[in-house]
């Protein structure tokens, strides 16, 4: 068991590009997290995924930020026209059924210059 | 709105310490509660959940007790190792919407040798 598998990373864009991050998570597992971590904010739950269907994207910024999971075995989240605001590590995370114990991936880093 | 207050953003003590890292929580639902710890360069772990008010949780020499009447969840360990620093978070997750799990802004914990 490889653990979820997040790649990059680390990645680095210039503001106005686009950034997207890649989620692999443990096989059998149905459910889908996403967070963002920051010093300041800690970690902030931005989407969540049940059996490939959204069920709450109440955290996502809603202009710039949009998250899919086309199958069971990966999903991603998708920044459009990236701010320094954005700068931040970005963490996946999956569980059996709903949020019993979360498992996290190692996170990407994004930085936005 | 619920909520997890960490007031300590960093602790620092010697090896042999006793440590608490104070949590407050609050919901109007029936929690069950966690307690994470984030290694450097990895995502955060499960260290230990309680889900019954009063009852109390313990891993690795850590406990946690579920106190209902002040809301608290406080993490403690009697003597602190080396290797025993890294961030951690108390978390959330309320039976009422019970795929989303929220998290404090996490104690950054440091013992010296």
């Amino acid at each position: 068991n490889a653990g979820v598998i997040q790649t990059p990373r680390h990645k680095v864009t210039g503001k106005g590009q686009e950034a997207t991050l890649w989620c692999e998570p443990i096989s059998g597992h149905s459910a889908v997290f996403w967070y963002r971590q920051t010093i300041v904010q800690g970690l902030e739950f931005l989407t969540y995924f049940r059996n490939q269907a959204p069920i709450d994207d109440s955290g996502m910024p809603k202009e710039r930020f949009s998250a899919q999971m086309p199958n069971q075995s990966h999903s991603t989240l998708k920044i459009q026209s990236t701010q320094p605001q954005d700068s931040a590590v970005y963490l996946c995370a999956s569980s059996w059924g709903g949020a019993e114990t979360l498992y996290f991936g190692s996170g990407t880093r994004l930085t936005v210059l | 709105g619920d909520s997890v207050i960490q007031m300590q953003g960093q602790v620092t003590l010697s090896e042999n310490d006793f440590l608490f890292i104070n949590c407050t929580y609050s919901t109007t639902g029936y929690p069950t509660l966690f307690w994470y710890v984030q290694y450097s360069g990895e995502g955060p772990q499960l260290l230990l959940q309680v889900t019954t008010a009063n009852n109390k949780g313990s891993s690795r020499g850590f406990e946690a007790t579920y106190d209902k009447g002040t809301t608290s969840f406080h993490l403690q360990k009697t003597s602190v190792q080396e290797i025993d620093s890294a961030v951690y978070y108390c978390a959330m997750r309320d039976d009422t919407n019970a795929y989303k799990v929220i998290f404090g802004k996490g104690t950054h914990l440091h013992v010296l040798p």
